[in-house]
């Protein structure tokens, strides 16, 4: 079955404490993506990868850091987590861009 | 800037046919795509526009203008199950960012009985 996996779902964590945030997919997309969503703000672009090792900001790429090493995967890490950064994060790929994006479940990520 | 201005809000009977519309402004343009998003779940895609014109998928069509930095989704024979969140979203070509992309704030449907 084609899917975007992202995990885990749910996260509470502390201010300051590192997480990372895995997204896989398994279409063989070359284009992957990461944003948040907040309530009124709808969704914006946190971090891009248009391939292999070339990533790029979106909108809201403060306090992120993402790497593409492998096509499949792409990681979200938020080396020191603020309660800003409080919301639900979604990935999603697509063959290139703007035209069909498959997203992941989600993952709604509290920062206390 | 970049940016696409979406209604915030829709209501509309069962059965009914109802536009959402999105304006957008950016400095580059590759296309126009649309997304649903039912409460709590993630964004699925509904239709892409990369030319003027009108695109049919069941009782989703979208439209674009280029000319006009406009489009509309359209939903016909409303159903329950189509209250969600509708989102429009472009790639932006500015400030050489090739994948970057925009949503709108998303429109809010509400099919009553």
């Amino acid at each position: 079955e084609a899917q975007v996996t992202q995990n885990p779902r749910y996260l509470i964590t502390v201010t300051g404490k590192k997480l990372t945030v895995t997204c896989s997919q398994n279409m063989n997309h070359e284009y992957m993506s990461w944003y948040r969503q907040d309530p009124g703000l709808g969704l914006r672009q946190i971090y891009y990868s248009m391939n292999v090792e070339v990533t790029d900001k979106g909108d809201v790429p403060e306090g992120y850091k993402v790497s593409r090493k492998e096509k499949r995967n792409f990681p979200l890490i938020l080396e020191s987590p603020s309660p800003n950064q409080t919301s639900l994060y979604f990935c999603a790929s697509s063959v290139g861009g703007a035209r069909e994006q498959y997203f992941g479940p989600g993952t709604r990520l509290t920062v206390t | 800037g970049q940016s696409l201005e979406q209604p915030s809000e829709v209501t509309a009977v069962e059965g009914a046919i109802v536009q959402i519309n999105c304006t957008y402004q950016t400095s580059g343009f590759y296309g126009l795509s649309w997304y649903q998003q039912h409460d709590g779940g993630a964004p699925t895609f509904l239709s892409y526009n990369a030319l003027d014109g009108l695109e049919e998928t069941g009782r989703f069509s979208s439209f674009l203008s280029r000319s006009d930095s406009y489009g509309y989704l359209l939903l016909q024979e409303l159903q329950m199950k189509d209250s969600a969140s509708y989102f429009c979203a472009v790639r932006d070509q500015g400030s050489g960012n090739t994948g970057k992309l925009i949503f709108g704030q998303g429109t809010t449907l509400q099919v009553k009985p």
